[in-house]
């Protein structure tokens, strides 16, 4: 069954821990990205990678950190440095060029007390 | 830099009622747009798309959006929404990275 599969659905952490944000696809698509949902601001760029091993920021990488040593899997690091860290954090996966659409995930919420 | 904007942040319509969402992008390089939507606990999903020649596209569920590359627009349409649209719709433009707007929550109501 091919898709994107983010793990886990729900998560939560204490203040000042670092939390990684599992993301990976069997579509065989070359690029990844990580959005954050938060009401009234839509989707927001963290990262996203054209290609393994490599990855830019997005509008809103300050934070948070990632790292692409397979095709198939792009986790996202939320640090004890990212001021306001509670979101739904989306994943989503596509062939990477300009003329192609991105497929997401189901999402993870992640709650920081 | 690319960017997106949705002006209708919540619209309420009644049934068979006529939609039209705005969508107006800011990018200098080649467009290429997209509306997806995000019905409630599902994952956003794709609606339609648009790359080049016909300014009309039509999606899924009855959708349709027009490009108007002198205004920047690229408005959602559909002649008669049902219950089941409600939905949050979100536009997007992609220039090496995909960039969405922030959304508009359409609740349709009986």
């Amino acid at each position: 069954d091919g898709g994107i599969t983010q793990s886990p659905k729900y998560l939560f952490r204490k203040e000042g821990q670092n939390v990684t944000l599992s993301c990976e696809q069997n579509l065989n698509h070359d690029a990844m990205y990580w959005y954050r949902q938060d009401p009234g601001q839509g989707l927001r760029l963290i990262y996203y990678s054209q290609i393994v091993n490599d990855f830019q920021k997005g509008d809103i990488a300050e934070g948070y950190s990632v790292s692409r040593e397979k095709k198939e899997s792009f986790p996202l690091t939320v640090t004890s440095a990212q001021k306001n860290p509670t979101a739904f954090y989306l994943c989503a996966s596509g062939w990477g060029a300009e003329d192609t659409e991105a497929f997401f995930g189901q999402g993870t919420r992640l709650t920081v007390v | 830099a690319q960017s997106v904007s949705q002006h209708n942040h919540h619209v309420i319509l009644s049934e068979a009622a006529s939609l039209e969402l705005g969508c107006n992008y800011s990018y200098g390089g080649t467009v290429n747009l997209f509306w997806y939507v995000q019905y409630p606990g599902q994952h956003l999903q794709l609606l339609l798309k648009y790359f080049s020649g016909d300014p009309l596209v039509k999606g899924i569920k009855g959708f349709e959006a027009e490009f108007i590359k002198s205004k920047f627009s690229f408005n959602l349409r559909k002649p008669s929404v049902q219950w089941s649209d409600t939905a949050e719709y979100f536009c997007a433009v992609s220039g090496g990275k995909l960039t969405f707007g922030t959304g508009t929550r359409l609740q349709v109501t009986l």
